[in-house]
């Protein structure tokens, strides 16, 4: 149980094009979802927290227009990147909290912008 | 804010050997929790170990266990009979008790292990 996936694994697109990464609860519910983004051999950095019917919480310095997140149902959250540029070129990561403290991690989408 | 801090960028273990990784954290609050992840190469986030900060018994999980230190704001993590499966990135992370709370990560270690 507690199935988190993200769609595509892994996308290549040119700079100024938009793409969006899906991440889905498979088996449970989550009122909560995360965004985080990650440089090799770095650390998770965390974008934003997705609560379902409402806007996402933006973590400081992480553009809101540039980095679209909705969170239409329980079981899905939306990460678009707008007007991707190759900076924005990385490893996203979503999870989606179940109860009390846990966080389920998807395996991560690889973002190429060329 | 609440911060996480690994000190130690690298480690080496010899397999079957034990090896401790490095935590410490800070935060004023009295009721969270402490995990240990590890990533390896495919980068899918796997949940090694959590600690309740309440509970002073420290937690175990077969070859993985925590040394919880609450005074100290010290998590460190002991592995034992190291395997060539454990090299990997171990990420500790620490989040505020209750639904919903974020994780607040550490900037890992990258743990290898030698055959």
């Amino acid at each position: 149980g507690a199935v988190v996936s993200q769609h595509p694994s892994w996308v290549i697109c040119k700079s100024g094009t938009s793409v969006k990464i899906e991440c889905r609860s498979l088996d449970f519910q989550a009122t909560t979802m995360f965004w985080y983004r990650q440089f090799p051999k770095q650390s998770l950095m965390l974008m934003a927290t997705s609560n379902e019917g409402s806007k996402a919480t933006y973590e400081q310095g992480v553009e809101k227009d540039k980095f679209l997140i909705n969170h239409a149902s329980l079981t899905l959250s939306t990460l678009t990147v707008t007007s991707a540029h190759p900076e924005d070129s990385s490893f996203y990561i979503c999870s989606a909290g179940g109860l009390i403290y846990e966080q389920y991690f998807g395996p991560g989408t690889r973002l190429t912008v060329t | 804010a609440q911060t996480v801090t690994q000190s130690q960028p690298e480690m080496s273990v010899q397999e079957a050997e034990t090896v401790t990784l490095s935590c410490t954290y800070d935060t004023s609050e009295s009721d969270y929790y402490l995990f240990w992840y590890k990533q390896p190469p495919s980068r899918q986030m796997i949940l090694v170990i959590r600690q309740e900060a309440y509970k002073q018994q420290n937690a175990t999980e077969n070859r993985f266990s925590v040394n919880f230190q609450k005074a100290a704001k010290s998590f460190s993590l002991k592995i034992s009979d190291s395997q060539l499966g454990d090299a990997a990135m171990y990420f500790c992370a620490y989040s505020k008790g209750g639904y919903g709370n974020k994780l607040v990560f550490g900037a890992g270690t990258i743990l290898r292990v030698k055959s």
